[in-house]
């Protein structure tokens, strides 16, 4: 079972911050949390991860909280390229256990 | 760099026969997994290879085996078809196994009839 539970969907307005939340309130110390993105079609792409600090990339920024049980992706100015399905999953920092991807989110960007 | 490449990108094959297919990791990543995804049960991991040696396997019949060359390369192999093992088969590959992103390819898809 997944480790994650995410929004089966959501919708933001192009040009807008698009907030994606996730919630792992089991995980543990040594567990980081990946995000990942798939276009229809495509394998998925890597977007970011993070241990228990804030993360940023050119792509998205992670804000982890300080309990760790949740976390949100932010993507600053969203756009139609980025309509696809998240996946937020937690897996420990020594990569000895399952890659479990849950259901995702499935962001609608509109025009 | 050349990314994550899998071959063949289609394959139609009958009940009853088995298949392989091909993953070329990026240059100097030497962890590779494999995933299965369906409309019906989504994304599922099947095993993860680093260094020849698998570290995972997800929960799917013995029919699906693997194996990772010295050049990191992998195979996986499905014996014995059946009409759902009908899916989209992914790779993905990473520098090693301690929290690094995977970059996946493009996939496998593979129609049983």
């Amino acid at each position: 079972d997944a480790k994650t539970t995410q929004p089966p969907s959501m919708d933001c307005a192009e040009g807008r911050a698009a907030n994606l939340p996730c919630n792992h309130s089991t995980i543990s110390g040594n567990e980081y949390v990946y995000w990942y993105r798939q276009i229809h079609s495509q394998g998925p792409q890597y977007i970011i991860h993070g241990l228990k600090n804030n993360e940023t990339n050119e792509m998205a920024s992670l804000i982890i909280t300080e309990d760790r049980k949740s976390s949100t992706l932010i993507l600053p100015h969203a756009t139609l390229r980025d309509t696809a399905v998240y996946y937020c999953i937690v897996r420990g920092g020594l990569g000895d256990d399952k890659i479990i991807f849950g259901k995702g989110t499935r962001l609608h960007i509109l025009p | 760099k050349a990314g994550v490449t899998q071959t063949p990108r289609y394959l139609i094959k009958t009940r009853g026969q088995q298949v392989t297919l091909s993953c070329s990791p990026i240059s100097g990543h030497r962890s590779v997994s494999w995933y299965q995804q369906t409309p019906g049960q989504g994304l599922q991991f099947l095993f993860e290879y680093f260094s020849e040696t698998q570290r995972n396997k997800g929960n799917f019949p013995g029919r699906f085996s693997g194996r990772q060359f010295s050049n990191s390369r992998s195979e996986m192999n499905v014996s014995t078809l059946e009409l759902g093992d009908s899916a989209l088969y992914l790779c993905a590959s990473s520098l090693n196994v301690l929290n690094y992103g995977y970059t996946f390819g493009s996939g496998t898809r593979l129609t049983v009839v």
